[in-house]
């Protein structure tokens, strides 16, 4: 089947602007995981969310970043007043269950976010 | 820190040769996953070790693991120019998550 997309693929805005990043995760998949990926580093956890259960929050950077999960299907990461070092590559990733972390994540291409 | 940090960050090969990378890490783990990235973008899953596991071939590559060293190795063999791209182990330790290494590049010259 289709695998995980985001859009939009690039988001160009301006400083203080709030901007929304979608995630639509692979069909019955009921983990999903947001990251960030600086230029030429590793992945940075953001958030997780697990079915019904509470997310873990416990990689959001600042308050100004939010995330939910419709359904338990699409996502939305939320950064508001957005600043220059908030440039990144925002990645989505979902697996189909959760055992400790065991499960292979499959990738959707990111979205380049790029703060002038 | 559990992220698992890869040795080396750069690696230049030319087509043909074996390209080796690897990955030390401190805590105790469940399993160790590596995963290929092309061009700053999407991520794909490679192979995936269990922590009771030593050795593991997925085409030509080959993962090892060192439970007591605290450490891992990809191996590819005979690389190709498409294999350019950046590499990374993640550690996955009992959590809901994946903790990523920092990765390393690799350039494979035709």
């Amino acid at each position: 089947g289709a695998g995980v997309s985001q859009s939009p693929s690039n988001k160009v805005t301006e400083k203080g602007k709030d901007v929304e990043l979608r995630c639509d995760p692979i069909s019955g998949h009921t983990a999903l995981y947001w990251y960030r990926q600086s230029l030429g580093q590793g992945l940075e956890f953001l958030i997780y969310f697990q079915g019904n259960s509470a997310p873990d929050k416990s990689g959001l950077p600042s308050d100004r970043f939010s995330a939910e999960r419709t359904g338990g299907s699409v996502s939305t990461l939320t950064i508001q007043r957005t600043q220059q070092e908030d440039s990144a590559v925002y990645l989505c990733a979902s697996s189909p269950q959760v055992r400790g972390g065991t499960d292979t994540q499959y990738f959707g291409p990111g979205t380049r976010l790029t703060v002038l | 820190s559990q992220q698992g940090e890869e040795d080396p960050q750069a690696l230049s090969i030319q087509e043909g040769e074996n390209a080796t990378m690897n990955c030390s890490y401190k805590t105790s783990i469940n399993n160790l996953q590596w995963y290929r990235q092309n061009s700053g973008r999407g991520l794909v899953h490679l192979i995936l070790i269990r922590s009771n596991e030593r050795e593991k071939h997925s085409g030509r590559l080959r993962v090892t693991l060192d439970t007591s060293k605290k450490s891992s190795s990809l191996l590819i063999t005979a690389s190709r120019a498409a294999d350019t791209a950046s590499y990374f182990c993640a550690l996955s330790g009992g959590y809901n998550k994946l903790i990523f290494g920092a990765g390393t590049r690799l350039a494979v010259h035709p």
